[in-house]
C-alpha cells in the first residue's frame, strides 16, 4: 500500500531564516505531487505541483519554491520566510489525475 | 463566481441527527466528485468519489450529484461525536483539485 510521509510535523521558524519541507511517498511510482497550504479557518491553496522529477509548476508566485529531486521526493523551500508564510503545509499525491491523498501535513509558525 | 461555493459553517448538530453538507459549482464540464474529511490539525483524508448524477451509499455516508443543477451535497445518517471534522468537497480539474473551502461541523453528544 502507498504511504506519504511529512517532516517535520511542526516548525517555528523566525522571519528572515530559510525553510525546508520534505515529503516523500511510499508504495508508488511516478506519482504526481501537490504542495498545498492551508491558513487558520481557510480552505486549501494550491502552490505547487509537479508531473515528474524536475518539473515544477507554481501556481501563485509568492516566496516559496518547490523541487522534486527524485521521482517520490518533493520539497518545498524558502529563502526568507515572511510572517505569512505561517500556515499549514500539506503534500499530496496522485495516480490517475483524480483523487488526491493527503500527508500529515507540517505546521509552520513564523515568529 | 468561485468555481466550487460551500458554506464554511459552522454547524452544530445533536448526536443521531442527520447531516446535509452542499457545493454548488459553475463549471458545467465537472465529471467527478469527491469529498474529503478533515480532522482537526490533520491532512484531509479521502471520503467518498463520485463520477456520476444520482447518489452513492456507504456505510452512514451519501453523496448526491445533481448536475442539472451543479450541486452536490454529503448526507450523514446517525451522525456521531467522531463526525466532528470540516468537509471539504472537491472537483478534479485538469490534474488538480479545485476545493470548496469546507464546512466545519459538530456533532454533540
Amino acid at each position: 500500500s502507498q504511504t506519504i510521509h511529512q517532516w517535520p510535523a511542526t516548525l517555528v521558524q523566525p522571519v528572515g531564516s530559510p525553510l525546508s519541507l520534505e515529503c516523500t511517498v511510499e508504495g508508488t511510482s511516478n506519482p504526481n505531487l501537490y504542495w498545498y497550504r492551508q491558513a487558520a479557518g481557510r480552505g486549501l491553496q494550491l502552490l505547487f505541483y509537479s508531473v515528474g522529477i524536475g518539473q515544477i509548476s507554481s501556481e501563485v508566485p509568492q516566496n516559496l519554491s518547490a523541487s522534486r529531486p527524485q521521482d517520490r521526493q518533493f520539497i518545498l523551500s524558502s529563502k526568507k520566510l515572511l510572517l505569512s508564510d505561517s500556515g499549514f503545509y500539506l503534500c499530496a499525491w496522485t495516480l490517475d489525475r483524480g483523487e488526491q491523498y493527503f500527508g500529515p501535513g507540517t505546521r509552520l509558525t513564523v515568529t | 463566481q468561485k468555481e466550487v461555493e460551500q458554506d464554511p459553517g459552522p454547524l452544530s448538530v445533536p448526536e443521531g441527527a442527520i447531516v446535509s453538507l452542499n457545493c454548488t459549482y459553475s463549471n458545467s464540464a465537472f465529471q467527478y466528485f469527491m469529498w474529503y474529511r478533515q480532522y482537526s490539525r490533520k491532512g484531509p483524508e479521502l471520503l467518498m468519489y463520485t463520477y456520476s448524477s444520482g447518489n452513492k451509499e456507504d456505510g452512514r455516508f451519501t453523496a448526491q450529484v445533481d448536475k442539472s443543477s451543479k450541486y452536490i451535497s454529503l448526507f450523514i445518517r446517525d451522525s456521531q461525536p467522531s463526525d466532528s471534522a470540516t468537509y471539504l468537497c472537491a472537483l478534479p480539474q485538469g490534474g488538480k483539485l479545485i476545493f470548496g473551502q469546507g464546512t466545519e461541523l459538530s456533532v454533540k453528544p
